[in-house]
């Protein structure tokens, strides 16, 4: 079964970009979330997405969103790009046989998109 | 609000040795707790959980976790040490509040096991 996979896997931005993210979660996953890792701050939950709908998302600015299509693949955007915007953003699906989701259902991660912005 | 600490930033142990990895959580409810690894330049890798049932959970690589409600602890332990198990480990508590597949993850425990 392949895994989650990210792309690109690195990217270099300048500050005032936009950048796009893709994911493509496990077959079968309808649940895909976002986070951001940073050595300052670790890893924060961005938002998560469930058969095409944000159902939750975290305390980020609205320069980040996200979507997800019917096929289950998500991507994120952010806008008008800051320095402080660097950092590893990891895609991560969760999901059962049958297309459910529960409380005990563990997330896979992909390899992440480094993302730099000068 | 669901919350993980893990107290050592770094720890080391010799190949061989058993080695352990602490965590603590602070959940209303019950938890459901995971432990997570990650190798430079990847993603993270699912190692366990605990959801309900035995204390003792065993997962992947041959890595356990011994989950405590008295004293609210996730340990991950390894009976034996591999140079291989050098990595960042993370452990998570996934968030019941949002009712949704949100994990809050600890600041990670740099695991260091020398030859």
């Amino acid at each position: 079964k392949a895994g989650v996979t990210q792309t690109p896997r690195y990217l270099i931005k300048t500050r005032g970009q936009q950048v796009t993210l893709s994911c493509s979660p496990i077959s079968g996953h309808r649940s895909v979330s976002w986070y951001q890792q940073t050595p300052g701050q670790g890893l924060q939950f961005l938002f998560e997405y469930f058969s095409e709908t944000q159902r939750n998302k975290g305390n980020f600015p609205g320069r980040f969103s996200g979507r997800q299509f019917s096929n289950s693949r998500s991507e994120m955007n952010v806008s008008t790009l800051e320095l402080g915007d660097s950092a590893l953003y990891l895609c991560a699906s969760s999901g059962s046989r049958g297309g459910g989701i529960g409380f005990n259902n563990e997330q896979f991660f992909g390899p992440g998109t480094r993302l730099t912005v000068l | 609000a669901q919350s993980v600490a893990q107290p050592e930033d770094q720890v080391n142990v010799a190949e061989g040795n058993p080695l352990t990895v602490k965590c603590t959580y602070s959940v209303s409810g019950n938890p459901y707790l995971f432990w997570y690894v990650q190798y430079p330049n990847r993603g993270l890798q699912f190692l366990l959980k605990y959801i309900t049932g035995d204390n003792l959970v065993k997962g992947s690589y041959g890595f356990e976790a011994e989950f405590n409600k008295s004293q609210t602890s996730f340990h991950l332990k390894k009976p034996s040490a591999l140079v291989s198990d050098s990595a960042l480990y993370f452990c998570a508590v996934r968030d019941l509040n949002t009712g949704f597949q949100k994990l809050v993850f600890g600041t990670g425990t740099r695991l260091l096991v020398s030859p």
